[in-house]
């Protein structure tokens, strides 16, 4: 597949557990970046990545949400101790260098009981 | 701060009606513009771009100007399809920036 793979593309889990949630960019495509997309509130960015590089993370939600990548390649947005405000369907994109359009996965619904 | 702000929705259009769903923004510099669709059950797509003043973005018959003057970003199709139905989102993102800033999305009903 040539687009952005993300998995699970649904996530139903109990207040307190832990997700992870993994994004497959573009081969080639450098630049990763993670948005949340809730219910009434629009797009919201999370984080991005350069590489395995992340190197402003201020848009986190909180200290339960971190995110890796490796090999310039796979990224992992992990969220620890959820709480109901964390269902949203979780967006990941690539693009080829940081300032080139992003390309959209189908996203991950995260849904909290 | 940068910022978006689109036209509330829902949208309710007949099949060939005239479609405008208006943006505008705020932001430092001079921002690159974007309108994304989000098709049911899909993630988001790239719809058009422009980046600089006066630059016309179009795609699938959707077309947008980037006017500085008046900061604003419109989106128009002369005749809307049944297929157009879906989420549209205007963005900005600043020169040099990597950061893409979204609207809050305007759903459109396209009805036959």
């Amino acid at each position: 597949g040539a687009g952005v793979s993300q998995s699970p593309s649904n996530k139903v889990t109990e207040k307190g557990k832990d997700v992870e949630l993994r994004c497959d960019p573009i081969s080639g495509h450098t630049a990763l970046y993670w948005y949340r997309q809730s219910l009434g509130q629009g797009l919201e960015f999370l984080i991005y990545f350069q590489g395995n590089s992340a190197p402003d993370k201020s848009g986190l939600p909180s200290d339960r949400f971190s995110a890796e990548r490796t090999g310039g390649s796979v990224s992992t947005l992990t969220i620890q101790r959820t709480q109901q405000e964390d269902s949203a369907v979780y967006l990941c994109a690539s693009s080829e260098e940081l300032n080139q359009p992003q390309h959209f996965g189908d996203g991950t619904r995260l849904s909290i009981l | 701060g940068n910022s978006v702000t689109q036209m509330e929705g829902p949208v309710t259009l007949s099949e060939e009606a005239f479609l405008t769903i208006n943006c505008t923004y705020t932001a430092t510099g001079y921002p690159s513009l974007f309108w994304y669709v989000q098709y049911p059950g899909e993630g988001l797509q790239l719809l058009l771009k422009a980046t600089k003043a006066d630059d016309k973005g179009s795609n699938k018959g959707f077309e947008a100007t980037y006017r500085k003057e008046t900061t604003s970003f419109h989106l128009e199709k002369g005749s809307v399809q049944v297929s157009d139905s879906a989420v549209y989102f205007c963005a900005l993102r600043n020169t040099g920036g990597f950061k893409t800033i979204f609207g809050a999305g305007t759903r459109l009903f396209v009805k036959a």
